[in-house]
């Protein structure tokens, strides 16, 4: 089975810069999405292919690929980011989140 | 409005049977695979169960293999999870999910909570 590692959080001011990684042998073959969730609210997709962003996500967040390391990047983070954040993959016909991120922006 | 409506949870003892209902609108329903995620109080996403289009093929988490079936009616825009066996550690939100190649599409989930 397929394993992602996350960081489990990650501490940014408003304004300033937050990377959040995701590990793993299979994002090497396998495009990797990025969940932000919000306490008591349903994830909602904000990175897809790795670095393509879906329509209505603010462009402050991107996503890039290293290797076997993906990268969430919120550029100037704002309050509302503050969220957890979880990587996943889907490969040979199986999901895989990782552990997730919990974002404070304070 | 394109949406997914969890039903179906509750309190259910150990060993025991639910069944998940998930109703779908605003979309083509039979064009897109789906799937059930699922989030166990405070911890992190687990997925759970994928089904393909027309049901072709069929898979599951190692963790519910042989004790959840997953199942469609297109005809009725619906999606079902079939929980049997339940155990403690099976308590959680169920996520209904669509699959555009990308879990783009949640429901709002429904918690299922096993204890005695």
């Amino acid at each position: 089975s397929y394993e992602l590692t996350q960081s489990s959080s990650v501490s940014v001011s408003p304004g300033q810069t937050a990377r959040i990684t995701c590990s793993g042998d299979i994002l090497a073959q396998k495009y990797a999405r990025w969940f932000q969730q919000k306490p008591g609210q349903a994830p909602v997709v904000v990175i897809y292919k790795d670095s393509e962003r879906p329509s209505g996500i603010p462009e402050r967040f991107s996503g890039f690929i290293s290797g076997t390391t993906v990268t969430l990047t919120i550029s100037g983070a704002q309050v509302e980011d503050e969220a957890d954040y979880y990587c996943y993959c889907a490969a040979d016909s199986r999901g895989v989140f990782g552990g997730g991120t919990k974002l404070t922006v304070l | 409005e394109v949406q997914l409506v969890e039903s179906g949870g509750g309190l259910v003892k150990p060993g025991g049977s639910l069944r998940l209902s998930c109703a779908a609108s605003g979309f083509t329903f039979s064009s897109h695979s789906m799937n059930w995620v699922r989030q166990a109080p405070g911890k992190g996403l687990e997925w759970v169960s994928s089904i393909t289009s027309v049901s072709t093929y069929i898979y599951y988490a190692d963790s519910v293999k042989g004790r959840f079936t997953i199942s469609r009616d297109n005809a009725k825009n619906s999606l079902y999870l079939q929980l049997n066996s339940l155990r403690a550690d099976d308590t959680a939100v169920y996520y209904c999910v669509r699959d555009t190649g990308d879990l783009d599409l949640w429901g709002q989930g429904t918690l299922v909570t096993v204890s005695s």
